[in-house]
């Protein structure tokens, strides 16, 4: 079935560099997709992929995908005390009319200052 | 701020009881979404709806249903509660249907089942 798996939590300091890492299981997914909630708050999306790149640099973040590991990630770079929060990994397996999203469970990011 | 608002933010009840969930989409989005989110699960999608039609189903319990009315609002029905659906309930919305399909979340409901 679907899964998709992430590990639960990443402390680092201000300043350094976060990787957040994530597999998925359904090879079929036209894009993976990265989302943030914030303490209190709903899902924000914070960036997506295309199945077809490798890579794609937003501002700060880079997302790097490997189709044939089905392994995804998200690099935050110069991570600052904001950035604190659960990053939430997605896939959308069905094409078509159903969009709906299979999530992983989240990872926790702390930044210490 | 998603444009997408639930009512209410917070809701407590008992075991065996009924509750309803509101979410409003953005204005424009067609299609609707619910999903649950728990300590354990996760964030699960329980069940979408695009343009008052059902359009796909998760994890959704025979207990719970959900409907899309002609002014696109959606209420997502909770009935003979026990105490593990005590969990954050968002909606999400989107104009599209297809693969890419940027979700907008509401800022949910924190269902406690006492």
């Amino acid at each position: 079935g679907e899964d998709v798996e992430q590990s639960l939590f990443l402390s680092v300091r201000e300043g350094d560099s976060s990787v957040i890492n994530c597999t998925y299981t359904d090879s079929s997914s036209t894009y993976l997709y990265w989302y943030k909630q914030e303490p209190g708050a709903g899902l924000q999306l914070l960036t997506y992929i295309f199945s077809n790149m490798d890579m794609k640099q937003d501002q700060r973040l880079t997302v790097l995908l490997n189709k044939k590991d089905k392994h995804l990630s998200l690099r935050i770079a110069d991570t600052q005390t904001g950035d604190s929060a659960i990053y939430f990994c997605a896939e959308s397996p069905y094409g078509g009319s159903q969009g709906n999203l299979i999530f992983g469970k989240g990872t926790k990011l702390s930044v210490k200052p | 701020d998603s444009g997408v608002t639930q009512t209410p933010k917070h809701l407590i009840t008992a075991t065996g009881q009924r509750v309803t969930l509101r979410c409003s989409p953005r204005s424009g989005d067609l299609s609707v979404y619910w999903y649950q989110q728990s300590l354990d699960q996760g964030l699960q999608f329980l069940i979408q709806y695009y343009n008052g039609e059902e359009r796909a189903k998760g994890n959704i319990l025979e207990r719970f249903s959900a409907q899309q009315f002609p002014d696109l609002h959606s209420e997502l029905n909770l009935s003979s509660l026990e105490l593990g659906d005590s969990a954050l309930y968002f909606c999400a919305s989107s104009s599209l249907l297809g693969r890419f399909n940027e979700q907008f979340f509401g800022p949910g409901t924190r269902l406690t089942v006492l």
